[in-house]
């Protein structure tokens, strides 16, 4: 069975431009999480969907960060326009359980770059 | 809000000795309180789990404590070996809310 999958892996790109990020969870999982963690820091929840319904997006920094799961399948994280500080590792989690329940399948990750 | 604090940063063990690797949380609510492991360029992967209603897990080498009074819970590995070289993240939610995370301990064992 295909894990999570992210793309890209990595992305380095310019302050001002626009990055997207995709994940594809484990096929039936409906719980899926998009996660960021900065160099040496905690993993910090960026939004929860449940299908393709936003359950809680209380972690997105400001509002150029703008995730999408159009049909309940998989996820995009847009980043638009990039920051410095938005550098770090964006993962993205999938579970069959609600939030705080149970395992979460994480992928591996798509490290962003903002020169 | 949640906080979870995670101890030591980075430890480095002897291979065969033993680690410990401790957390604090601070919403007293807390009732789940997951360890994940991550290797170096993987995917962070849950190792054990623990749940308020007991005090103590264990599965093979690895055990997790949970002390709800001090609102603490440890990792331990024992026998340590090469493949446990790792970032190991703990964690801990209450009911159906978010995961709060640690910042992660670089775990090195040495050969």
């Amino acid at each position: 069975e295909a894990g999570v999958t992210q793309f890209p892996s990595h992305s380095v790109i310019e302050k001002g431009q626009t990055v997207t990020l995709r994940c594809d969870p484990i096929s039936g999982h409906d719980n899926l999480y998009w996660y960021r963690r900065v160099m040496g820091k905690e993993i910090k929840f960026l939004l929860h969907f449940v299908k393709e319904s936003k359950q809680d997006e209380s972690g997105m920094p400001n509002n150029r960060f703008l995730a999408e799961r159009t049909g309940g399948t998989y996820s995009t994280l847009k980043v638009q326009p990039a920051e410095l500080e938005d550098s770090g590792v964006y993962f993205c989690a999938s579970s069959q359980a609600g939030m705080g329940t149970g395992e979460l399948f994480f992928g591996e990750g798509s490290r962003l770059t903002v020169l | 809000g949640e906080n979870v604090e995670q101890h030591p940063s980075t430890l480095s063990v002897q291979e065969g000795d033993s680690a410990v690797i401790k957390c604090t949380y601070s919403d007293s609510a807390s009732n789940y309180f997951p360890w994940y492991k991550q290797e170096l360029g993987k995917r962070p992967q849950l190792i054990i789990d623990i749940r308020s209603n007991v005090g103590e897990k264990k599965d093979q080498r690895i055990a997790v404590t949970l002390n709800k009074t001090a609102k603490h819970f440890s990792l331990h590995i024992t026998e340590t070996q090469p493949e446990d070289s790792a970032v190991y993240f703990c964690a801990a939610s209450k009911g159906n809310y978010q995961l709060i995370w640690g910042a992660g301990t670089k775990l090195i064992i040495k050969p």
